[in-house]
Formats: structure tokens, C-alpha cells, sequence
């Protein structure tokens, strides 16, 4: 069974730019979470959506930030225009239950 | 106060060495529990839930405190492998949405 894949894995991007990442869940998981690691810190909840319903998205960290799940599969976080603390790596992670399964992240780096 | 808290470390043991990471938690009312693995620039892995009765996994032994509120992860006879970050993942309570609050993460260091 194939896991969660994000793509890209990694984005360098100016200050300013558009970047839109995509996650693809574990098919059948309704669930989809996306999480942000800044370096140091501790791993921070974005959002959640239940199929194309966006749950909660009280870890948004402002209105640059846009997810959306059409269709209730694959997902993309589109931030716009990135500013440099948005730098960071950027997890999506599915599940069916409470067990959410990870996928490999994209670090973005925003220069 | 943090809401989940751990000891960063690292914890620098032997192989063969037993290890303990605590995991303090600050919502009385959390409903689940987990513990993950992080290898160094990959994504968490989940290791195992932690249930009220406790429970476990081959060398690995998960409990939950809830009068103190902290979950533990022991690590009997480690191998060189289970070198990692362990995160602690606590679910607050909350209608259909869970939203897990990670820990910092524990590193582990298992040299020969």
C-alpha cells in the first residue's frame, strides 16, 4: 500500500513568491492533517480536513496561508507571498482512526 | 506551561542499555496518547499508542499517568537502530476534530 507522498520535497523561493504544495493521503483515509516544523521547535498543527471539509484550521498562522482539499483527496497548501519565518518543513499526515500516518515533508526555504 | 513537554536530551546510552523518556501533558482531559519516531530529516513514524492500562511492544513499554499526567517510553536492551527523536503526541479532548499537540521531541543516542 502506498504511503502519504508530498511533492515537492524540497522549495527555495524568494520572499514574496507563490509556493503550493500538494499531499496525497493514504487512499481511504478521510482524514488529512497538515502540520509545520519550524527549526528548533516543535512540530505545530495547520489543519484538519475531514474528506473535502476543512474540520478545523485554527493552526493557520494568517491568511496567507490557503489549503484545500477538492474532491476530498489530495490536498495543496498554497502560501502567498511567503515571507522568511514561513520557512520550515511542511508534513501532511492521513489517517483513518486516531493513528496518522506521515508523509516525507517539503522543506521550504524562503530567501 | 507548555502544553506537552519532554526532555530534549540526548540521552546517550549504550547498547544493551535500558532508557526512560517521561512526557508531561497540561490538559487534564486528553483523551489519546501516542509516542512517534523521528529520524534524523525524515517524517514521525508512529511507535506505538500508550493506553491507560499500559502496554507493550516487544523491547518497548508504553504507560500513562494520568494523575500526574505525563506518559513514559521505556526502552529495554537498545540496538544502535533505535537512535531517533521520540515525540509524544497528546490528543485534547474535542468534538470531531482531533488535533494532536506534539512534544519537542526526546533525542536518543545508542553508541556501541
Amino acid at each position: 500500500e502506498a504511503g502519504v507522498t508530498q511533492f515537492p520535497s524540497h522549495s527555495v523561493i524568494e520572499k514574496g513568491q507563490t509556493v503550493t504544495l500538494r499531499c496525497d493521503p493514504i487512499s481511504g483515509h478521510d482524514n488529512l492533517y497538515w502540520y509545520r516544523r519550524v527549526m528548533g521547535k516543535e512540530i505545530k498543527f495547520l489543519l484538519h480536513f475531514v474528506k473535502e471539509s476543512k474540520q478545523d484550521e485554527s493552526g493557520m498562522p494568517n491568511n496567507r496561508f490557503l489549503a484545500e482539499r477538492t474532491g476530498g483527496t489530495y490536498s495543496t497548501l498554497k502560501v502567498q507571498p511567503a515571507e522568511l519565518e514561513d520557512s520550515g518543513v511542511y508534513f501532511c499526515a492521513s489517517s483513518h482512526g486516531l493513528s496518522q500516518y506521515f508523509g516525507p515533508g517539503t522543506r521550504l526555504t524562503v530567501t | 506551561r507548555k502544553e506537552v513537554e519532554q526532555d530534549p536530551g540526548p540521552f546517550n546510552v549504550p547498547e544493551g542499555a535500558t532508557v526512560a523518556f517521561n512526557c508531561t501533558y497540561s490538559n487534564s482531559a486528553s483523551q489519546s496518547f501516542f509516542w512517534y519516531r523521528q529520524d534524523c530529516r525524515k517524517e514521525p513514524k508512529l511507535l506505538m499508542s500508550v493506553y491507560s492500562s499500559g502496554n507493550e511492544d516487544g523491547r518497548f513499554t508504553a504507560q500513562l499517568n494520568r494523575a500526574s499526567q505525563y506518559i513514559s517510553l521505556l526502552i529495554r536492551d537498545s540496538k544502535l537502530s533505535d537512535s531517533a527523536t521520540y515525540l509524544c503526541v497528546v490528543n485534547p479532548p474535542g468534538g470531531g476534530s482531533y488535533i494532536p499537540t506534539f512534544g519537542r521531541g526526546t533525542s536518543l543516542i545508542v553508541h556501541p
